[in-house]
């Protein structure tokens, strides 16, 4: 099946920093590329569609001014957190598709002190 | 997007058959049904999707009734590496957002 990578894996970070996040497809281009957060012991929430080359498509409730969604190319998509408080930590998940099925990466673990 | 409900979790043994249920009632005409499972600190891995009666892949099996108001994916002789939250979704075909409910927490015991 297709790849998607993500970049780090972990990261740990002060307060009122900011923070990347690489999400890449490694086999596929992705005009469209999604950008999830999870929570302990909680599901999986959708942040933002990613579209290649356009303005993201933010879900109700979550500040696009906060989390800034570039879709550069056609395999990459990155997730900058500004201003990262603790409530920001959270598990950061990101998914592209080649055609019908949705392929994952592996996620990020965001820690803000 | 259509509501599922899944329970919250379920118990096995190794080499038992996981039967787990979900319910959505108000699965449009269109939509597929879509199962992901997720180990922890893991992004979700597509299992299966189907859209009715049965169909089978080398991980789980997935049955859809005639009315489409519920699915059943069995997962046959589990071992302890199936331990993960299993996600069951009602897809479009043309629109790749997916909406995550709460899955079902399976847990495989030897």
């Amino acid at each position: 099946g297709a790849v998607v990578s993500q970049h780090p894996s972990w990261v740990i970070c002060k307060s009122g920093t900011s923070v990347k996040i690489e999400c890449r497809s490694l086999d596929f281009q992705a005009t469209t590329m999604f950008w999830y957060r999870q929570f302990p012991k909680q599901s999986l929430m959708l942040m933002a569609t990613s579209n290649e080359g356009s303005k993201a498509t933010y879900e109700q409730g979550v500040e696009k001014d906060k989390f800034l969604i570039n879709h550069a190319s056609l395999t990459l998509s990155t997730l900058t957190v500004t201003s990262a408080h603790p409530e920001d930590s959270s598990f950061y998940i990101c998914s592209a598709s080649p055609d019908y099925q949705q392929f994952f990466g592996p996620g990020t673990r965001l820690t803000v002190l | 997007l259509a509501k599922t409900t899944q329970p919250i979790s379920m118990d096995s043994y190794e080499g038992q058959e996981v039967n787990i249920t979900c319910s959505h009632n108000n699965i449009a005409t269109n939509d597929y049904i879509t199962w992901y499972q997720q180990f922890p600190s893991q992004g979700p891995r597509f299992i299966i999707q189907g859209y009715k009666t049965k169909v089978t892949n080398e991980v789980a099996s997935l049955f859809i009734p005639a009315d489409r108001k519920s699915s059943t994916q069995s997962l046959p002789r589990v071992s302890l590496s199936d331990t993960a939250v299993y996600y069951c979704l009602a897809t479009p075909p043309d629109d790749y957002k997916l909406s995550f409910g709460a899955g079902t927490t399976v847990t495989v015991r030897a």
